[in-house]
């Protein structure tokens, strides 16, 4: 079965760079979550997607913004990178469509950025 | 302010015994929980979950429990097989609040040892 995928794996970028990382959520899965999780750290909630529209943000810098595509694939765009971007970034997707606890996300093997 | 928490950072299980993983949460309007699994470099993969109006949900070796009047769940694994060792996330979230994301709590390290 398809599942989410991310783009890059792996990313390594010089402070002040721009990253973008891409998201294809499993098909028919309408609800795209993007965490962020340092070392050692729980996955912290960024920002999320239902049918093209922001529907939640959370801990999201104002340096990062991101959006859901007419296809439903996210990408999570990061500017003036700093050390402290360095993490593992995750998305998730969902369908709210479908009836049931939505709240059952599928998450991709995640981005690893690392900001040199 | 960390809503889910786990506090066992880690922990070592004999093979064929039971693991318990346990989980706080400290937000009343969290209703539904879930349990995720992490293996190095992969994401986190769906284990089970628990409905608010229920205090027990089973699949296979896996059982959680919730006690609501405590906010505490645990998830139980038996028998452990060496292929649990992973990370194990609690997550929560609320049904009645639309696309609700889940808040995650630290995790758990469990490591079965053969």
């Amino acid at each position: 079965a398809a599942g989410v995928i991310q783009s890059p794996r792996h990313l390594i970028k010089e402070k002040r760079e721009t990253a973008t990382l891409k998201c294809y959520p499993i098909p028919r899965h309408d609800t795209v979550y993007w965490y962020q999780q340092g070392p050692g750290q729980d996955p912290q909630f960024l920002i999320s997607f239902y049918e093209k529209m922001q529907s939640d943000k959370g801990s999201i810098p104002d340096r990062f913004s991101a959006q859901q595509f007419s296809d439903y694939h996210s990408e999570l765009n990061m500017s003036s990178l700093e050390l402290g971007d360095s993490a593992l970034y995750f998305c998730a997707s969902s369908s709210a469509s479908r009836g049931g606890p939505f709240q059952k996300l599928f998450f991709g093997s995640g981005t690893q950025l690392s900001v040199l | 302010d960390q809503q889910v928490k786990q506090n066992s950072p880690s922990l070592s299980v004999q093979e064929g015994r039971i693991s318990i993983l346990n989980c706080d949460y400290t937000n009343s309007m969290f209703d539904y929980f879930l349990w995720y699994k992490k293996y190095p470099a992969e994401g986190p993969t769906f284990l089970i979950s628990i409905s608010s109006i229920k205090d027990k949900n089973e699949d296979g070796r896996f059982t959680v429990f919730l006690n609501k009047s405590a906010k505490h769940l645990s998830l139980h694994i038996v028998p452990s097989q060496p292929g649990d060792s992973a990370v194990y996330f609690c997550a929560a979230s609320r049904t009645n609040f639309g696309n609700e994301k889940l808040t995650f709590g630290t995790g758990t390290r469990l490591t079965i040892i053969p």
